[in-house]
């Protein structure tokens, strides 16, 4: 089992819609989560991070955890093409190793 | 500098060839993680330093990786004898300081490798 897993999509949405990404992870001891959006060519950019179960808004994503689930998601609401890209869930191992799972890849579509 | 950089933003380089990618990380950041990223996976650990010392190696493949960063600040990635399997993304990250509950790691730029 991977340590942590994404659907790699793509997921298409339409413009405006809601888009729901999930990412499962598999050490119960994980304290802190981190959302990364990755454009084509580019490097990982910060989105959002997330340390208690229950939702955390920040303006049109709301990340959600729950740790019983071992689960993980980010919402974005209202989408537009420029969030298309591929968003990466981070779990840190230990205090300070981040392990990626693949990245989804979002395209929403105008 | 006001976020990572790295050099060069592209390498390419023939099997059996030295190369050394550079890593600048965030102004006061102590410590300083080096991944590699392949095709459409995510970025994966190599190695990660705190100040000067290599606090965690284990990510890196094989001894023909090695890594430096002498004086706390600036890092090398360093690869000998290349291998067209080492052709990839290699990313490096900082953050203020690791050990603390919230460690941000914020991305330089990478630079593409590829072996021909």
């Amino acid at each position: 089992q991977k340590e942590v897993e994404q659907n790699s999509g793509p997921l298409s949405v339409p413009e405006g819609a809601i888009a729901s990404l999930n990412c499962t992870y598999s050490d119960r001891g994980s304290q802190s989560f981190f959302w990364y959006r990755q454009y084509s060519g580019k490097s990982p950019e910060l989105i959002m991070s997330i340390y208690s179960n229950g939702d955390k808004e920040d303006g049109r994503f709301t990340a959600q955890l729950n740790k019983a689930s071992q689960y993980v998601s980010l919402l974005i609401r209202d989408s537009q093409p420029s969030d298309s890209a591929t968003y990466l869930c981070a779990v840190p191992s230990g205090t300070y190793k981040y392990i990626f799972g693949t990245g989804t890849r979002l395209k929403v579509l105008a | 500098g006001a976020g990572v950089s790295q050099t060069p933003s592209n390498k390419v380089t023939e099997k059996g060839k030295y190369v050394e990618l550079r890593c600048d990380p965030i102004s006061g950041h102590t410590a300083l993680y080096w991944y590699r990223q392949s095709l459409g996976q995510g970025p994966e650990f190599l190695i990660y330093f705190q100040g000067t010392g290599a606090a965690d190696d284990s990510g890196l493949p094989n001894d023909r990786f090695f890594a430096v960063r002498p004086e706390g600040s600036v890092s090398t990635l360093k690869i000998q004898r290349t291998e067209r399997g080492d052709s990839a993304v290699y990313l490096c990250a900082s953050s203020l300081s690791a050990g603390a509950v919230i460690d941000t790691q914020y991305f330089g730029p990478g630079t593409r490798l590829t072996v021909l």
